[in-house]
């Protein structure tokens, strides 16, 4: 496709339960970030990939969050353990460069509801 | 922390221009100014950036003043689509955490007919 893809579009995890969110970058793109975005508020950085490297996850708000992009493209975020302050909009970002003079699109992103 | 200011709402008439104020007094050299939107339930979309000199593009204009403390977008005849939350960042240049994007919580834009 021309955009950032993510998949799930939605999704409901029980309280406890380990989740996994895929982002499908446009293709060709070094850099990628992870999103954290709660109802009303602007998104939150969670991590920051340049290709397979995680050069930055600051962002991420315990041990039970963990990212990967193993080959340099596809990129898994995973929950461990969910608990429902989790629940959010999950937005997932690529761009060219790491670089400040290229623009980041965004992809959909994933609604995750705690139950 | 978000390095910008922007107020929290702004109201637009349809097919007038829309001009978004934003403070970014402590930007440094090799930082640029971001502009993104989001509509309801929608990932930001880019609009336009700049670093010091004045940009335009088909969705809107980008005004910098001349010391970069401060900007203004501009739509320049606002619809109704145009109803989003807008976002001013400033991004660094040199890339890795330097070039993230560091959302605050933007303007609200409503454009009424």
């Amino acid at each position: 496709g021309a955009g950032v893809s993510q998949s799930p579009r939605y999704k409901v995890a029980k309280r406890g339960q380990d989740v996994a969110l895929r982002c499908d970058p446009i293709s060709g793109h070094v850099s990628l970030f992870w999103y954290q975005q709660a109802l009303g508020q602007g998104p939150e950085f969670l991590t920051y990939f340049q290709n397979e490297a995680q050069l930055d996850k600051s962002g991420l708000p315990s041990d039970r969050f963990f990212a990967e992009r193993p080959e340099g493209s596809v990129s898994t975020l995973k929950i461990q353990r969910t608990q429902q302050e989790d629940s959010a909009v999950y937005l997932c970002a690529s761009s060219l460069r790491g670089t400040g003079g290229t623009e980041a699109f965004f992809g959909q992103g994933t609604r995750l509801t705690v139950v | 922390d978000a390095k910008t200011t922007q107020p929290t709402s702004m109201d637009c008439a349809e097919g007038r221009a829309a001009n978004l104020p934003c403070n970014h007094s402590t930007i440094s050299g090799n930082e640029y100014v971001y502009w993104y939107r989001q509509i309801h339930s929608q990932g930001p979309q880019y609009i336009i950036h700049g670093l010091k000199n004045n940009e335009t593009n088909e969705m809107a204009s980008l005004i910098i003043t001349e010391d970069r403390k401060s900007s203004t977008l501009i739509l320049p005849h606002a619809t109704l689509r145009d109803t989003a939350v807008y976002y001013c960042i400033v991004r660094g240049y040199y890339g890795g955490s330097q070039g993230n994007l560091i959302f605050g919580k933007g303007t609200k834009l409503s454009v009424k007919p």
